[in-house]
């Protein structure tokens, strides 16, 4: 099956700081991949839509200029959070479709605690 | 707005059949019915989708109403491992919204 693969799984770094996360599709090319955020007890959010080589596509309220996202290939795309904070602490999700309409398949997330 | 309606959790015996109902009496006829299904600590899972017909795959089955505006997702053996919470989602262009969900409960 399709797999995505999400790097790290979890990081922990202090207040101001920038953190990447990388997101992969392993064995299928991904014109779309998708960022999620979910907070404890929450359901999942969609932050932004990401479509190989043009700029994402923010969903109301998610500042663009504070989670920055590059979609260089049709098997990457990263998420960096800039001057992170301890509100920015969830847990953030990628998922990646080869095809409008096809399924989507996800990564495995990443928690990220700042301090 | 998940535009979909689930209820808060269900429970089941382990080697028996689940039912999960899901209601979107809004749908488009260009919605796609998804569910996705998610562990503690994980990403969700693709379960299965379908637009009009029912569907099988070797995970589930997936009823969809005539008129479309419910659907049901049938594990037809649940395992503890099924434990977890499931989301219907209907969806146009693929972007997925995601709602509460079911909190499926297996009992040994």
């Amino acid at each position: 099956g399709a797999v995505v693969s999400q790097h790290p799984s979890w990081v922990i770094c202090k207040s101001g700081t920038s953190v990447k996360i990388e997101c992969r599709s392993l064995d299928f090319q991904a014109t779309t991949m998708f960022w999620y955020r979910q907070f404890p007890k929450q359901s999942l959010m969609l932050m932004a839509t990401s479509n190989e080589g043009s700029k994402a596509t923010y969903e109301q309220g998610v500042e663009k200029d504070k989670f920055l996202i590059n979609h260089a290939s049709l098997t990457l795309s990263t998420l960096t959070v800039t001057s992170a904070h301890p509100e920015d602490s969830s847990f953030y999700i990628c998922s990646a479709r080869p095809y409008s309409n096809q399924p989507q398949h996800f990564g495995d997330g990443t928690r990220l605690s700042i301090l | 707005d998940a535009k979909t309606t689930q209820p808060n959790s269900m429970e089941s015996n382990e080697e028996e059949p689940v039912h999960l109902p899901c209601n979107h009496s809004t749908i488009s006829g260009t919605d796609y019915i998804h569910w996705y299904r998610q562990l503690p600590s994980q990403g969700p899972e693709y379960v299965i989708h379908g637009l009009t017909s029912n569907v099988n795959n070797r995970m589930a089955s997936l009823a969809i109403a005539e008129d479309r505006k419910s659907s049901t997702l049938i594990l037809h053996r649940a395992t503890l491992r099924d434990a977890a919470v499931y989301y219907c989602i209907r969806t146009s262009y693929g972007k997925l919204t995601f709602g509460q969900g079911t909190i499926l409960t297996v009992h040994p």
